[in-house]
């Protein structure tokens, strides 16, 4: 079936990056993108950009631009999303879903990502 | 903050129907197609309707969804306990170059 399955949780100190997995299975990876949306504790979703898988391409929120990288294998159908210079307000569930026509219809479990020193 | 305004809260008994409504502008909801999303507790978002009123295979007819101007609204109709969960509707936003998902709307079933 078709599915994203993603990295387990992380715990980092401020300052720090991480790397978070989102590996797709059941369909071309190429045929579709990969966007990345976070979700802080009680907090509703935001959308940080998504990376075409076909051409490697990439589009980010202004707000993270400078900060976080997208980036792909296609050999391994795996989507990756580093985002460094962690601070408190990163900590948040992190999700890689899948889209076409700019809707997601296949999302990852999530990746939990706390920061704290 | 989110540049789509839904109601904080909708409840109803079950069985009975409720909407929810997503304000936008020009630029995102004017513009493009609509999504809605449910999240259960604890779980991931699903997609529950794209390009303002279709239904992915396997979500009930229960749901539908309509898209005015600058406006969307979500239907469920024969609510159920299991459609508790918070619904988050989205775009494109051509302004902005960015998706948009709206503030969300927590669905309780009295």
């Amino acid at each position: 079936q078709v599915q994203l399955v993603q990295s387990g949780a992380e715990v980092k100190k401020p300052g720090a990056s991480v790397k978070v997995s989102c590996t797709a299975s059941g369909y071309t990876f190429t045929s579709y993108d990969i966007n990345w949306v976070r979700q802080a504790t009680g907090q509703g979703l935001e959308w940080m950009g998504w990376i075409y898988s076909n051409s490697g391409n990439t589009n980010y929120v202004q707000k993270f631009k400078g900060r976080v990288t997208m980036t792909r294998d296609t050999a391994t159908s795996t989507a990756y999303m580093e985002l460094n210079g962690l601070r408190s307000e990163d900590t948040a569930v992190y999700y890689c879903a899948r889209s076409g026509d700019y809707h997601m219809d296949v999302w990852g479990k999530g990746t939990a990502v706390t920061v704290s020193s | 903050q989110s540049v789509l305004t839904q109601p904080p809260s909708v409840s109803a008994a079950p069985g009975q129907k409720v909407t929810i409504s997503c304000s936008g502008s020009s630029s995102n909801i004017g513009h493009d197609y609509v999504s809605w999303y449910q999240q259960l507790p604890g779980t991931a978002p699903k997609l529950l309707i794209y390009d303002n009123n279709k239904r992915p295979s396997g979500i009930p007819d229960r749901f539908s969804g309509s898209q005015s101007g600058t406006s969307a609204t979500l239907g469920i109709t024969g609510l159920q306990t299991g459609d508790e969960a918070v619904y988050y509707c989205g775009t494109w936003d051509n302004s902005l170059s960015s998706y948009v998902f709206g503030t969300g709307t927590q669905v309780t079933v009295l």
